[in-house]
């Protein structure tokens, strides 16, 4: 099974900052890499599909980048609504697993 | 408007059954793969199965294999997870996720959308 780990497992920012978080796959996964944000109590939402489309509605500020196992969401300017934790997840084979994810909070 | 509505979850004792069911509305229901993906609280996000659009293909994670079974009604919308010989480890909250394709294992495939989920919790 393919591998996905994800840094830092936290971080804390400020609104404004520019915030960037990393996921490797343990074997290469093309472009195959989404990413996903969840607020406490809610279920995840895509963010970004095939490491760097932006889902439908979502602002674009957010940004993905990466190929190959080494992938990245950077967030450029943080708003309050971002507060949350990110989880990148592999499409490339299954299973489809998830990293574990990156709770970003205030600073 | 998608939208996903998990029911059937609950208290269980270890070794004991379940069903979850996932009513899907808003969207052709048999035109997409669906998946179950799990969390326990206050955790991370475990991929747990998959159906294709047709039901005709199935996949597990190994944690699940041999004891949960999911299926689908195509003519009513709706998606099922039947779990057998519940542990406490499978103690989470049962998220029904639409994938973005039809075969359930397509490479670029994406969770486009999700259900609120429902909590399973296994101890005596």
């Amino acid at each position: 099974d393919v591998q996905m780990t994800q840094s830092p497992s936290s971080l804390g920012a400020s609104v404004g900052d520019r915030v960037s978080i990393t996921c490797r796959a343990s074997q290469r996964i093309s472009t195959n890499l989404n990413w996903y944000q969840q607020k406490p109590g809610k279920a995840p939402k895509l963010l970004i599909y095939t490491a760097s489309t932006l889902a439908s509605g979502v602002p674009s500020r957010f940004s993905g980048s990466g190929s190959g196992t080494d992938f990245s969401l950077t967030i450029s300017s943080l708003q309050p609504e971002d507060f949350a934790t990110y989880y990148c997840q592999q499409s490339n084979y299954t299973p489809r697993r998830f990293g574990q994810g990156t709770k970003v909070d205030s600073k | 408007e998608v939208h996903l509505l998990e029911s059937g979850g609950g208290l269980i004792q270890p070794g004991g059954s379940l069903r979850l069911s996932c009513a899907a509305s808003g969207f052709t229901f048999s035109y997409y793969a669906m998946t179950w993906v799990r969390q326990t609280p206050g955790k991370g996000l475990d991929w747990v199965s998959v159906i294709s659009a047709s039901g005709h293909s199935t996949y597990y994670s190994d944690s699940v294999e041999g004891r949960f079974t999911i299926s689908r009604d195509n003519s009513k919308n709706t998606l099922f997870l039947h779990m057998n010989s519940l542990r406490a480890e499978d103690t989470a909250i049962y998220y029904c996720v639409r994938d973005h394709f039809d075969s359930g294992t397509r490479s670029g495939d994406s969770f486009d959308y999700w259900g609120q989920g429902t909590l399973v919790t296994v101890s005596s």
